[in-house]
Formats: structure tokens, C-alpha cells, sequence
């Protein structure tokens, strides 16, 4: 079993820019949460995808969006990108209502 | 208000020590309740379930007071391997389903030699 992995590790980007970043959750896990970690912060909550529909989202802006694919995979993507969206992005996947296991992330970094 | 807070650290404690680890929660309709552990540059583990009667796992034993909207975790004979920053973590449920997980801000554990 592969646990949950997410693609890039690692992002550069400049302001204004735009990224996808991507998630693949743990086997027989159809739930995909997704986190914003700041350096020195815990974990925050941007939203939570369940059949391929966003079920529950955090304080986030608009700029945020994301997508769950029929094999319970999933995107984030982030337009205009701010000085203030570096951070380690933290995917985790579930059952309905279990344990949330967590990917490595992927640090992006906007210049 | 923070919907979590933890003690400041960082946590300088010897090898052998005990530590213990408190944290708050402000939302009442919090439901279930963790503590999770994160190495540097690595993602949150989960570490233990924390439930109403308290439970212990080895060295480790978490309270939780719902009345006081209070959680601890106390780590006996601490070893270097316990070096880590700890999450506490509560969620909540709405629309049928388990929101995403609240998270405190972590709080650093050094143990030293």
C-alpha cells in the first residue's frame, strides 16, 4: 500500500501565478482533505471532497478550488498567487468518517 | 479566540523526564479529539485518540475534560525519539459528516541527552 502521495514535492512560483497540485489517496480511502501549513503554524483547514463534491470548506478565498476524479484523486489549485500562499500543502485521505492519514506535502514557495 | 490553544514552546525536558502537554478547544460541539505528531519538514501523524475516560498507549496517556473543553497528553520516561512538535487536534461534525480537523498550533518537544 502507497500510503497517500502528492505531486510536486517542491513548487517556485511568482505572484500572480497559478498551481495545481495534486493528490493521490491511500487504497479504499474515497475522502480527500485538503490543509494549509505556515511556517511555525499547525495544519488549516481548506476544504474536504466526497464523491467528487466538495463537502465542507475552511476560511479560505475563492482563489482556492479544487477537484475530486472518479478514482478519488484529487486537485488543488490556487490562482493569484499571494507572497502569503507559501506553505506546505497537506493532502490526507479517509473513509467516510475515519482516521485522516496525510501525504508528505508539497512546499510552494511564491516569490 | 483561537478554536485551539496550546502551551507555548518549545519544551526543553532530559531524557527520562516526564512532560506534560495541555491544550483548549472553544468549539462545544467538538466531537472527537487527537493528538498528532510531526517531525520536522514531515507530515502529522496521528498519535492517539483521545476519549472521555482517558486511555493510555505505553508511555503515553491523554485526558479529556468536556466540561473544562480541555485536553492533556502526558509522555512518561521521555526518550530522544519523542523529539517532535504535538498537534492537538479536534473535529466536528455538520451536514451528516466529519468536518475537516481543527488544529492548535503545535507545541515543540526537545528532549535532550
Amino acid at each position: 500500500d502507497a500510503g497517500v502521495t502528492q505531486s510536486p514535492t517542491h513548487l517556485i512560483k511568482t505572484r500572480g501565478q497559478q498551481v495545481t497540485l495534486r493528490c493521490s489517496p491511500k487504497s479504499g480511502h474515497d475522502t480527500v482533505s485538503w490543509y494549509q501549513q505556515a511556517l511555525g503554524q499547525g495544519p488549516q483547514f481548506i476544504f474536504q471532497y466526497y464523491e467528487e463534491e466538495e463537502r465542507q470548506r475552511g476560511n479560505f478565498p475563492d482563489r482556492f478550488s479544487g477537484h475530486q476524479f472518479p478514482n478519488y484523486s484529487s486537485e488543488l489549485n490556487v490562482n493569484a498567487l499571494l507572497l502569503g500562499d507559501s506553505a506546505l500543502y497537506l493532502c490526507a485521505s479517509s473513509p467516510v468518517g475515519g482516521e485522516q492519514f496525510f501525504g508528505p506535502g508539497t512546499r510552494l514557495t511564491v516569490l | 479566540r483561537k478554536e485551539v490553544e496550546q502551551d507555548p514552546g518549545p519544551f526543553n525536558v532530559p531524557e527520562g523526564a516526564t512532560v506534560a502537554f495541555n491544550c483548549t478547544y472553544s468549539n462545544s460541539a467538538s466531537q472527537s479529539f487527537f493528538w498528532y505528531r510531526q517531525d520536522c519538514r514531515k507530515e502529522p501523524k496521528l498519535l492517539m485518540s483521545v476519549y472521555s475516560s482517558g486511555n493510555e498507549d505505553g508511555r503515553f496517556t491523554a485526558q479529556l475534560n468536556r466540561a473544562s473543553q480541555y485536553i492533556s497528553l502526558l509522555i512518561r520516561d521521555s526518550k530522544l525519539s519523542d523529539s517532535a512538535t504535538y498537534l492537538c487536534v479536534v473535529n466536528s461534525y455538520s451536514g451528516g459528516g466529519a468536518d475537516g480537523l481543527t488544529f492548535g498550533k503545535g507545541t515543540h518537544l526537545i528532549i535532550q541527552p
